[in-house]
């Protein structure tokens, strides 16, 4: 059983155009996330949810909105793609931060983002 | 700003040998720190934590250490197999949450 799944997998798409990235866990986990690595292979976090609550905004541009339908969906949408947007993104959960600090983070396989 | 530094050169190692990969991070004060390995085309997956009260934390053949005077991390694969070569990145966590702080990642190759 996939844990943490994300689809698509592969995206390639045209500048200027809008896609999604779902993701979904099924772990009962609390907390869900989205990372960006570059092709430096730099992973930086983007959002997290708590419980459908957003607790984590980085400095991402606002061309990028998360929606977290319930606790185990995180979904990532994406307007007026841009050259600088290509990279993996990545899906991931953990138990939730009331219940306990420092958990493991359980992440999925990808998605990776070519905007030509 | 935080930052975090592990060493961008690949480790190439023989099988059996040990490989020792370094976490140094400044302006920080973790109260967590998380290994994780990383194989071409996957998601990152948790090894190890660490907390600041402990020196040393082991799993297997795996042993990290923890030194908050040092401001760094070492993790240890002992008896290194084929299997081990990947991607590892180191991950300190503050005391308020989950918000993870990846370094960039040291391959090992582990030759047979």
């Amino acid at each position: 059983d996939t844990a943490v799944s994300q689809t698509p997998k592969y995206l390639v798409t045209q500048m200027g155009n809008d896609k999604s990235i779902k993701c979904e866990q099924n772990l009962g986990h609390d907390t869900m996330y989205w990372y960006k690595q570059d092709s430096k292979k730099f992973l930086k976090i983007m959002f997290s949810y708590n419980n459908k609550e957003l607790i984590i905004n980085e400095t991402v541009p606002n061309r990028f909105s998360p929606k977290s339908p319930d606790k185990a969906h995180l979904n990532l949408h994406i307007n007026s793609l841009e050259l600088g947007d290509s990279a993996v993104y990545f899906c991931a959960s953990s138990q939730g931060t009331s219940r306990r600090v420092g958990n493991e983070q359980f992440f999925g396989p990808g998605t990776r983002l070519t905007v030509l | 700003s935080q930052k975090i530094e592990q060493n961008s050169e690949a480790l190439n190692i023989q099988e059996g040998k040990t490989a020792t990969l370094t976490c140094n991070y400044t302006n920080y004060s973790p109260a967590y720190l998380q290994w994780y390995r990383q194989d071409p085309g996957r998601g990152p997956v948790f090894l190890l934590l660490i907390r600041e009260n402990e020196k040393e934390k082991r799993k297997e053949r795996l042993k990290v250490t923890f030194d908050t005077t040092l401001k760094q991390s070492l993790f240890h694969i002992t008896a290194s197999q084929p299997a081990d070569s990947a991607t590892y990145l180191c991950a300190p966590l503050g005391a308020a949450g989950n918000k993870l702080t990846f370094g960039g990642g040291t391959r090992v190759l582990v030759k047979p």
